[in-house]
């Protein structure tokens, strides 16, 4: 079982509409939680942390997360053509005093004109 | 931009080879993570450093090493290059070693190994 797994996609929805991109992981200890948005060819921007179940909104953007059942998700509302990119949601356990990050393979989101 | 900073932009090695890839961290982090992207996947984790120490390690082997400076910038070395070490290397700075702490990516070196 991977340790981050996200529907690789793609995800296609229609300009004005809302994406929904859901992960789950696999560590029960995981504290933090993090949406990524990668551009083909450039680094990751962060979009969204998160640290406690519920929602959290900035913008646009929601993120959800639910460590009972170990899961987080991102809705895009109101989608546009410029938020056509891959998402990647990160899980940091921050295990042995370090926080490096487990990261999922990516959904691919393209939003049509 | 983040302000993470990393060169070079592009580098093609052979098989067998070193190289060094170099990240200079935001101002005021002491934190330095490195991914390897290869394509189509999300970053792996290879080593963290923290105020000059190595802080953890992903699963890659020991021709990947690593150090950081005083200043916090910090270098990654891969000997005995091999195909598949061929990805966009990710250098991730964030503020202080804890848990809720942010990693801020800088632009990627992308390598290919012939």
């Amino acid at each position: 079982q991977k340790e981050v797994e996200q529907n690789s996609g793609p995800l296609s929805v229609p300009e004005g509409a809302i994406a929904s991109l859901n992960c789950t992981y696999s560590d029960r200890v995981s504290q933090s939680f993090f949406w990524y948005r990668q551009y083909s060819g450039k680094s990751p921007e962060l979009i969204m942390s998160i640290y406690s179940n519920g929602d959290k909104e900035d913008g646009r953007f929601t993120a959800q997360l639910n460590k009972a059942s170990q899961y987080v998700s991102l809705l895009i509302r109101d989608s546009q053509p410029s938020d056509s990119a891959t998402y990647l949601c990160a899980v940091n356990s921050f295990n042995h005093n370090n926080n490096d990050m487990r990261f999922g393979a990516g959904t691919r989101l393209t939003v049509k004109p | 931009e983040t302000g993470v900073t990393q060169s070079p932009t592009h580098l093609i090695k052979t098989r067998g080879q070193q190289v060094t890839l170099r990240c200079s961290s935001q101002s005021g982090h002491n934190t330095v993570s490195w991914y390897q992207q290869a394509l189509g996947q999300g970053p792996q984790f290879i080593f963290q450093y923290y105020r000059e120490e190595e802080n953890g390690r992903g699963n890659f082997p020991p021709r990947f090493s690593g150090l950081q400076f005083p200043n916090y910038s910090s270098e990654l070395n891969v000997n005995a290059l091999e195909l598949d070490d061929s990805a966009l290397y990710l250098c991730a700075s964030s503020p202080r070693l804890a848990q809720q702490e942010t990693q801020y990516f800088g632009p990627g070196t992308r390598l290919l190994v012939l």
